[in-house]
C-alpha cells in the first residue's frame, strides 16, 4: 500500500509562488512506472487535475493554468512536489497529492490532502 | 476538453434501496487504444477521493460488488445496490482518456 502526505505552507500572498512537497511511502518516486499527480479542490468541492509526473522526467499539465505549475522529484527523500507560480485567491483550494501505477488507475492512492489559502 | 456532467446533483436514497448516477461527456470517451478512461470515485466527508470503478465498469481493490459501473462511449453510469450508511458523500466521474477531468459530483445522502 503507497501512502502519501503532503506538507507546505497554508497561507500564500497572491503574485507569489506555491509551493507543496508529497512524501511518499510503500513505493519509489523514481519507479519507472507510477504517475505522481497533484490534484485540488475548490471550495465549492469541483476537483481539477493539475499535473504529473511519470517514469522520472515526463512531465503533463493541465492546460488551463498557462504553465504556471511545475512538477518535480526529490529522489533522496522519496517526494515529489508542486510549484505553482503567479497565484491568485482563485487557487486557494485543498492540494491533493496521488499516485497509481497504471493510466487506467491515475489516482488510485491519495494524501489526506492540505488547504491553501492565498490572501494578503 | 472533455466536460462531464453529472445527474442528479442530489440523491436522497433510502437505507438499502439503489442509487443511480448518470455521467454524460460532451465527447466520445474511447481512446485511441481502444479503451474508455472512465473512473468513478467517492468522497467521504473530511476524506479524500477514492477510486471505486475504472475504465467503466472494473470495480477496484476492495470495492464491494455493490458497485457496478456500465455505459459506452458518451454516457455512463454508476449504480449501488442496498445503499448502506457508509455510501454518504459525493461521488465523482471521472475520464483520462485526454487529460484528467471530473464531473461536478452527486452528493449522496440518505433520506
Amino acid at each position: 500500500q503507497v501512502q502519501l502526505q503532503e506538507s507546505g505552507p497554508g497561507l500564500v500572498k497572491p503574485s507569489q509562488t506555491l509551493s507543496l512537497t508529497c512524501t511518499v511511502s510503500g513505493a519509489p518516486v523514481n519507479s519507472g512506472v507510477y504517475y505522481w499527480s497533484w490534484i485540488r479542490q475548490f471550495p465549492g468541492k469541483g476537483l481539477e487535475w493539475i499535473g504529473y509526473i511519470y517514469s522520472s522526467v515526463t512531465t503533463y499539465y493541465n492546460p488551463s493554468l498557462r504553465g504556471r505549475a511545475r512538477v518535480s522529484l526529490d529522489t533522496s527523500k522519496n517526494q515529489f512536489s508542486l510549484n505553482l507560480t503567479s497565484v491568485t485567491a482563485a487557487d486557494t483550494a485543498i492540494y491533493f497529492c496521488a499516485g497509481g501505477q497504471y493510466w487506467q488507475t491515475i489516482f488510485e492512492d491519495w494524501g489526506q490532502g492540505t488547504l491553501v489559502t492565498v490572501s494578503s | 476538453d472533455f466536460v462531464l456532467t453529472q445527474t442528479p446533483l442530489s440523491s436522497p436514497v433510502t437505507l438499502g434501496q439503489s442509487a443511480s448516477i448518470s455521467c454524460r461527456s460532451s465527447q466520445s470517451l474511447v481512446h485511441s487504444d481502444g479503451n474508455t478512461y472512465l473512473s468513478w470515485l467517492h468522497q467521504r466527508p473530511g476524506q479524500p477521493p477514492r477510486l471505486l470503478i475504472y475504465k467503466i465498469s472494473n470495480r477496484f481493490s476492495g470495492v464491494p460488488d455493490r458497485f457496478s459501473g456500465s455505459g459506452a462511449g458518451t454516457d455512463f453510469t454508476l449504480k449501488i445496490n442496498r445503499v448502506e450508511a457508509e455510501d454518504v458523500g459525493i461521488y465523482y466521474c471521472m475520464q483520462a482518456t485526454l487529460f484528467p477531468t471530473f464531473g461536478q459530483g452527486t452528493r449522496l445522502e440518505i433520506k
